[in-house]
């Protein structure tokens, strides 16, 4: 079935420092990438999203990066900062009308200070 | 704007007891809504959703069972409690008509003694 592969599970850096998450997708029909922040005992919160139409997006210190070809698309934190600290979850859209949505498996993302 | 309220934030249950989760969004009209469990450090795995009044589509076998007795009103339910039942259950919405991004409640923990 479809699946999506994300990689590292955990990732440590220093404050400042770029983080970088990867995920790769298995469903030639999704068209629909967003990617979730999820801070502990929360619900996920979308930070950004992008579409099938788009190569990159960005949106201050964040960016996404999508190649459709090779079925990959990255998370990009520039600057980073404590408040960085969380788990980030990508995910591909199933291709269909219900919305459904399948998700990696998640980022354990520590910023040092 | 679009709120999504989620209740209650913790619970626990003795096994064998009945459940009841209910969740409600405000500020938009005929969402598709779906039904997360989140195992402790791990992803998202989709229990239920539902395109609209009375239709609910299960995602896996289980203990579990959901309605939707209104149109921004999703409930998760049990019979009877499993120890496997406990876990971090989240309720999102979203957008009719596909690659649209959910929005998550903040979740109910749920553990079963």
């Amino acid at each position: 079935g479809e699946n999506v592969e994300q990689h590292p599970s955990t990732l440590s850096v220093q404050e400042g420092d770029s983080a970088v998450i990867k995920c790769t997708y298995s469903d030639s029909a999704s068209n629909y990438f967003p990617w979730y922040k999820q801070e502990l005992g929360k619900g996920p919160q979308l930070i950004i999203d992008i579409r099938s139409n788009v190569g990159e997006k960005k949106d201050q210190r964040i960016a996404v990066t999508l190649n459709k070809t090779a079925k990959h698309f990255s998370l990009h934190i520039t600057e980073t900062q404590p408040e960085d600290s969380a788990v980030y979850f990508c995910a591909a859209s199933k291709g269909s009308n219900t919305g459904k949505l399948i998700f990696g498996q998640g980022t354990t993302l520590q910023v040092k200070p | 704007s679009q709120t999504i309220h989620q209740w209650p934030a913790t619970l626990v249950q003795p096994v064998g007891s009945p459940l009841s989760l209910e969740c409600t969004v405000e500020g938009t009209s005929n969402p598709n809504l779906y039904w997360y469990r989140q195992a402790a450090g791990r992803g998202l795995q989709l229990l239920f959703y539902s395109v609209g009044i009375g239709q609910i589509s299960s995602e896996v076998p289980q203990n579990l069972s959901a309605s939707r007795p209104q149109d921004r009103q999703f409930i998760l339910s049990s019979k009877k409690l499993l120890l496997s039942d406990s876990g971090f259950y989240l309720c999102a919405w979203a957008r009719q008509g596909g690659n649209q991004p959910q929005h998550f409640g903040d979740g109910t923990r749920l553990s079963i003694l």
